[in-house]
């Protein structure tokens, strides 16, 4: 059965510096894996998905499949960046999103 | 363009009443997906439309209902409702047929059962 495991429900981390949101998954296929944002008093939106290979408001997250993770990461970390992140999986064709539970983010300024 | 939009906002119901959500999709989006949000189980997947027919559903009791008119808007459906059902019900929709391409998001309706 498909599973999205995000180990952290609170990150914290100065401003300036290198953030990591770990996300970890369990899918037999080949996963369609993203990542949806929730800034504060504001709607769940995507932030990037792993398909486009993009990177957004200096975000990145490459798909390790031998390690079956997709973390987010960027090397500057802004104030801006609190939020709640959530990993998702879609398999491949099912359109139904596999959240994980969250990470919620603080940047400390 | 307009963004996905959900009503109500607020309900508040009682036990054993039923309720009716409403979702209206991006304009040209034609798959429309629901979940529920709960501080105990996080986002879950209700069920997925795309041009008037369910394709997925999720681990829900029959309960929970829904359907898709012509015109791409969805409506949920909750009978008999519990107070475990009190929780915040997202709506998505999406361009493709599948998913690839990610989901927008409704700001949610926010159901309240005493």
């Amino acid at each position: 059965a498909q599973r999205v495991t995000q180990p952290e429900k609170l990150l914290s981390v100065f401003k300036g510096a290198p953030v990591e949101l770990k996300c970890n998954y369990s899918y037999s296929g080949s996963p369609e894996l993203f990542w949806y944002v929730q800034y504060s008093r504001q709607r769940l939106q995507l932030l990037l998905r792993h398909i486009s290979r993009e990177s957004i408001k200096g975000f990145t997250a490459d798909l390790n499949k031998g390690e079956t993770s997709f973390h987010l990461k960027k090397p500057f970390a802004q104030e801006e960046d609190s939020a709640m992140y959530y990993c998702a999986l879609d398999q491949t064709g099912a359109n139904n999103l596999f959240f994980g539970t969250g990470t919620r983010l603080t940047v400390i300024p | 363009k307009a963004g996905v939009t959900q009503t109500p906002r607020y309900l508040i119901k009682t036990r054993g009443q039923q309720v009716t959500l409403s979702c209206s999709p991006i304009s040209g989006h034609r798959s429309v997906s629901w979940y529920q949000q709960t501080p105990g189980q996080g986002l879950q997947f209700l069920f997925e439309y795309f041009s008037e027919t369910q394709r997925n559903k999720g681990n829900f009791p029959g309960r929970f209902s829904g359907r898709q008119f012509s015109n791409s808007r969805s409506e949920m459906n909750v009978s008999t409702l519990e107070l475990g059902d009190s929780a915040l019900y997202l709506c998505a929709s999406s361009l493709g047929q599948h998913g690839g391409l990610g989901y927008t998001f409704g700001s949610g309706t926010r159901l309240t059962v005493v």
